[in-house]
């Protein structure tokens, strides 16, 4: 089965870049997406197509991927986005999606 | 405006079944396809199931065989029928509208619990 590695945390100071990291087998050849989930919510998708992002998320949100690392980038962090990351693939071989591991951003 | 609403969760003992609905509105749950993802306490998400809008259905591994997703054009309401239940089976299970491989839409969850 296909595996989605991410840090388990991250920590950020208020104003400062974010990079939260997906780790997989050639995932520069996937479509990666990313969702945020907040405590008691559902999640949320803010990035989708390794860069893209859906009306009303901001433009501090911004993604990247290519070799076998995607990364979702938050710059000028707000207490308002300390949440769980994970990242999200779709597997063709198995036709399963895949979620990342997840990652807790603390903003300090 | 898009919504999707979970129900049918509870405490249900192991071995047993338990039917999850999701009521969508703004759309229709024939496009393009809805997906099942579940979240257990503490942990991380885990996709459980997906509709296309053929019919087409998939399963993860751990749910293949015991779970069946379906739908219901007409009252746009999409289930999922799970059936020998395991104490792993605990979770939040939340409905999401599908689009070109990622889930733009997410209902709040419904949380069943498996236990004895």
């Amino acid at each position: 089965s296909y595996v989605l590695t991410q840090p388990p945390s991250v920590s950020v100071a208020p104003g400062q870049t974010a990079r939260i990291t997906c780790g997989g087998n050639n995932i520069g050849t996937q479509s990666v997406h990313w969702y945020q989930q907040k405590p008691g919510q559902a999640p949320l998708l803010v990035v989708y197509d390794d860069s893209d992002r859906p009306s009303g998320i901001p433009e501090r949100f911004s993604g990247s991927n290519s070799g076998n690392t995607a990364t979702l980038t938050i710059s000028r962090v707000e207490a308002g986005d300390e949440a769980d990351y994970y990242c999200q693939v779709w597997h063709s071989t198995s036709c399963h999606y895949v979620f990342g591991t997840g990652t807790k951003v603390t903003v300090l | 405006e898009v919504q999707l609403v979970e129900s049918g969760g509870g405490l249900v003992q192991p071995g047993g079944s338990l039917r999850l609905s999701c009521a969508a509105s703004g759309f229709i749950v024939s496009y393009p396809y809805m997906t099942w993802v579940r979240q257990a306490p503490g942990k991380g998400l885990e996709w459980v199931s997906v509709i296309y809008s053929g019919g087409t259905t998939y399963y993860a591994d751990s749910v293949k065989g015991r779970f069946t997703i379906s739908r219901d054009n007409s009252e746009r309401t999409l289930y999922l029928q799970m059936n020998s239940l395991r104490p792993e089976d605990t979770a939040v299970y939340y409905c999401a509208r599908g689009l070109r491989h990622r889930q733009d839409y997410w209902g709040q969850g419904t949380l069943v619990t498996v236990s004895s």
